[in-house]
């Protein structure tokens, strides 16, 4: 079954550092994606980033960028510069299959405190 | 704007009630989600739909019902039968296809 795992329950990072967000993940499935979203405390859920399963380079997204090594199926999110803002709770989600299956599996997330 | 649109913010049900949370959304997305959001928690499927007058049960569905008479509006309610209801309630939604999801502000239910 697929299955997503970030093994960090809180992380911190000073202000204008960079920090990285472990992300693995389990499929059979030779087709699928990957997603990133911020969740502040207001509860909204913000998309950051995506990398599909056949795409050869890393996605970026201003700061964000996703190191995705898919032999060791990890897909960790990089931070650069962190700001302030940055404070929030942040989820790794896999697409399960391909088509229009479209459930999303999400790991258990990881706080992250940006200190000033 | 197109976006999703979810209420109330805040739900309080006494015990036994059934209660009925929306989402609606105007972004012509074929498919809508209901998920469960438990404190410090990942968020866990409850219902999908990939087409009006269809739905499947996600990975908690039990004590939950919805329905999805139109393309826009995709509404879960809560029943007696979920003995522990008090959590936070996204709703999401997605053009068919390999994309990213869109989701609203969510509704916190709490049980009196």
């Amino acid at each position: 079954a697929q299955k997503i795992t970030q093994t960090q329950p809180g992380m911190f990072v000073q202000e204008k550092e960079a920090v990285t967000l472990d992300c693995t993940y389990d499929t059979s499935d030779q087709s699928y994606g990957l997603f990133w979203y911020k969740q502040p405390s207001s509860g909204e859920m913000i998309f950051l980033i995506y990398q599909g399963s056949y795409d050869e380079q890393n996605a970026t997204e201003g700061r964000y960028s996703l190191n995705f090594q898919k032999a060791r199926k990890s897909a960790n999110l990089v931070i650069s510069a962190s700001q302030l803002g940055d404070s929030a709770m942040y989820f790794c989600a896999m697409r399960e299959g391909g088509g229009n299956t479209g459930k999303l599996i999400f790991g258990q997330g990881t706080t992250l405190q940006v200190k000033p | 704007d197109g976006g999703i649109t979810q209420s109330p913010k805040y739900l309080f049900r006494k015990e036994g009630q059934n209660v009925t949370l929306s989402c609606e959304q105007n972004l012509n997305h074929d498919a809508m989600y209901w998920y469960r959001q438990d404190p410090g928690q990942g968020l866990r499927l409850i219902y999908y739909s990939q087409i009006v007058n269809d739905f499947q049960k996600g990975d908690i569905a039990e004590g939950y019902s919805v329905s999805r008479e139109k393309k826009e509006s995709f509404p879960l309610t809560v029943t007696s039968a979920q003995k522990n209801p008090t959590a936070f309630y996204l709703c999401a939604s997605t053009p068919s296809g390999f994309y990213g999801y869109t989701f609203g502000s969510g509704t916190r239910l709490t049980v009196v």
